[in-house]
C-alpha cells in the first residue's frame, strides 16, 4: 500500500536551533517526494521536491531534504530555525499517477 | 503572476444540502486536482481534471463530482452533505509531466456542515 508516515506529531525547538522532521514512505514505484508547509488557516506552500538525481535537495527558506532509498526516508532539515518557521509541515509522495499521498503532518512550535 | 485562487473562502451549510466550490489554476497550468483536508489530518486526494475530463479519482463517494471548463478553471460539487464533509478543500494546479509534476495549492475553502 502507498503511504507516508510522519512519526512526530508535534515538535518544539528553540529559535536558532537545528531542526529535522522525519518522513518515511511506502511506494511501489519510483517515488517523487515533496515537502509542503501550511501556516494556520492557509493553503500549502511547496518547500522542496525530489524527482531524481542528487539525493540532497535544497528548497526555499533555507530548508533542505535528503532522499535515502535504502531507508525509504525523505527527512527535512534546517540548520537554524526562525520564529517564522512555526507552522505545520507535510511530506508527500507522488509518482506516475500524479496523485499526491500526504502524511498526517508535523506541527512545529518555536520557542524564543 | 496570479497563483491558484479559490472561492469562497468560507462556507456554512446544513446536512443534506449541496455545495459548489470553485478554483482558478495558476497561469499556464491546465491540470486541476482537488483535496480534502479534515481537521488534524493531511490532505486526501479527491480527483483530478485534465482536458475537461476526470483523469483519476481517489476513494470518495459519487456525491463528490467535478467539472473543468475550457479556461481550465474547475468546480467541486458535493451533494447530500454530511457532517463528516466539514473540512478544508484544497485545489492544486499543475502542468502535465508524466508524474514529475509540481502541484501548487490555493488557500482553500473551509466548509462547515451543521
Amino acid at each position: 500500500a502507498q503511504s507516508v508516515t510522519q512519526p512526530d506529531i508535534h515538535i518544539t525547538v528553540s529559535e536558532g536551533a537545528s531542526l529535522e522532521l522525519r518522513c518515511n514512505y511506502s511506494y511501489g514505484a519510483t517515488p517523487y517526494l515533496f515537502w509542503y508547509v501550511q501556516s494556520p488557516g492557509q493553503g500549502l506552500q511547496l518547500l522542496l521536491k525530489y524527482f531524481s538525481g542528487d539525493t540532497l535537495v535544497q528548497g526555499i527558506k533555507g530548508f533542505e531534504a535528503e532522499f535515502k532509498r535504502s531507508q525509504s526516508s525523505f527527512n527535512l532539515r534546517k540548520p537554524s530555525v526562525h520564529w517564522s518557521d512555526a507552522a505545520e509541515y507535510f511530506c508527500a509522495v507522488g509518482g506516475a499517477t500524479n496523485k499526491l499521498i500526504f502524511g498526517t503532518g508535523t506541527l512545529l512550535a518555536v520557542q524564543p | 503572476d496570479a497563483g491558484v485562487t479559490q472561492s469562497p473562502t468560507h462556507l456554512i451549510k446544513t446536512r443534506g444540502q449541496q455545495v459548489t466550490l470553485r478554483c482558478s489554476p495558476k497561469s499556464g497550468h491546465d491540470t486541476v486536482s482537488w483535496y480534502q483536508q479534515a481537521l488534524g489530518q493531511g490532505p486526501q486526494f479527491i480527483f483530478q481534471y485534465y482536458e475537461e475530463e476526470e483523469r483519476q479519482r481517489g476513494n470518495f463517494p459519487d456525491r463528490f463530482s467535478g467539472h473543468q471548463f475550457p479556461n481550465y478553471s474547475s468546480e467541486l460539487n458535493v451533494n447530500a452533505l454530511l457532517l463528516g464533509d466539514s473540512a478544508l478543500y484544497l485545489c492544486a494546479s499543475s502542468v502535465p509531466g508524466l508524474g514529475k509534476e509540481t502541484q501548487y495549492f490555493g488557500p482553500g475553502t473551509r466548509l462547515l456542515v451543521l
